[in-house]
């Protein structure tokens, strides 16, 4: 398996823009996590879901954010409109949650907002 | 909620010598501690990790003690290297049958130095 794979990589937009992100989790696992990472607040947890469903979204800061997952095996994270303050590296990670915790990142975006 | 602290901030060493990281968190139903290893421009990745009913596991170079009644844990890196080099996030969760969701800690800044 490749892993969770997530794009772009790098973004970089202009303060006012709509911004997606996108992932696609390991095959096979039912949870799905999207974290924020700053310097100033660590490693926060956005949202996650669980068999496709959102189960807890109190991570979210604003309604600028949104996410969905349409599907097992991909889901995105929308910010509308972005502000500098978004600026931030944003994973997503998938666990099997049957089994045990253990969750698997995906290799991040890094957000630039202008 | 579940709230982790993690010292040091930072923490230097020489090639060779031992690496200490230490973790405390806060709510006793906790029963999950994962240690994830962040090299640069990745995503974390589980190193080891150890649930309640164990004092101490150890993988290689890398070592887990948990003290429930304490409510702290610990990472242990010994004959540290190079490639040690990287930051570490502890974490903290309720495991199957709870919340398995991970509180993080703020993360370790390990440098090791040829």
């Amino acid at each position: 398996d490749a892993g969770v794979i997530q794009s772009p990589r790098h973004e970089v937009t202009e303060m006012g823009q709509e911004v997606t992100l996108r992932c696609k989790p390991i095959s096979g696992h039912n949870s799905l996590f999207w974290y924020r990472q700053t310097m100033m607040r660590g490693l926060e947890l956005l949202i996650y879901f669980n068999n496709n469903v959102p189960i807890d979204d109190s991570g979210m800061p604003e309604d600028r954010f949104s996410a969905k997952m349409p599907n097992a095996s991909f889901s995105t994270l929308k910010i509308q409109p972005s502000e500098p303050r978004d600026s931030a590296v944003y994973f997503c990670a998938s666990s099997p949650r049957d089994t045990d915790n253990e969750q698997f990142f995906g290799p991040g975006t890094r957000l630039t907002v202008l | 909620g579940e709230n982790v602290e993690q010292h040091p901030s930072t923490l230097s060493v020489q090639e060779g010598d031992s690496a200490v990281i230490k973790c405390t968190y806060s709510d006793s139903a906790s029963n999950y501690f994962p240690w994830y290893k962040q090299e640069l421009g990745k995503g974390p990745q589980l190193i080891i990790d150890i649930r309640s009913n164990v004092g101490e596991k150890k993988d290689q170079r890398i070592a887990v003690t948990l003290n429930k009644t304490a409510k702290h844990f610990s990472l242990h890196i010994t004959e540290t290297q190079p490639e040690d080099s990287a930051v570490y996030f502890c974490a903290a969760s309720e495991g199957p049958g709870g919340s398995y969701i991970p509180t993080f800690g703020r993360g370790t800044s390990l440098i090791v130095h040829p």
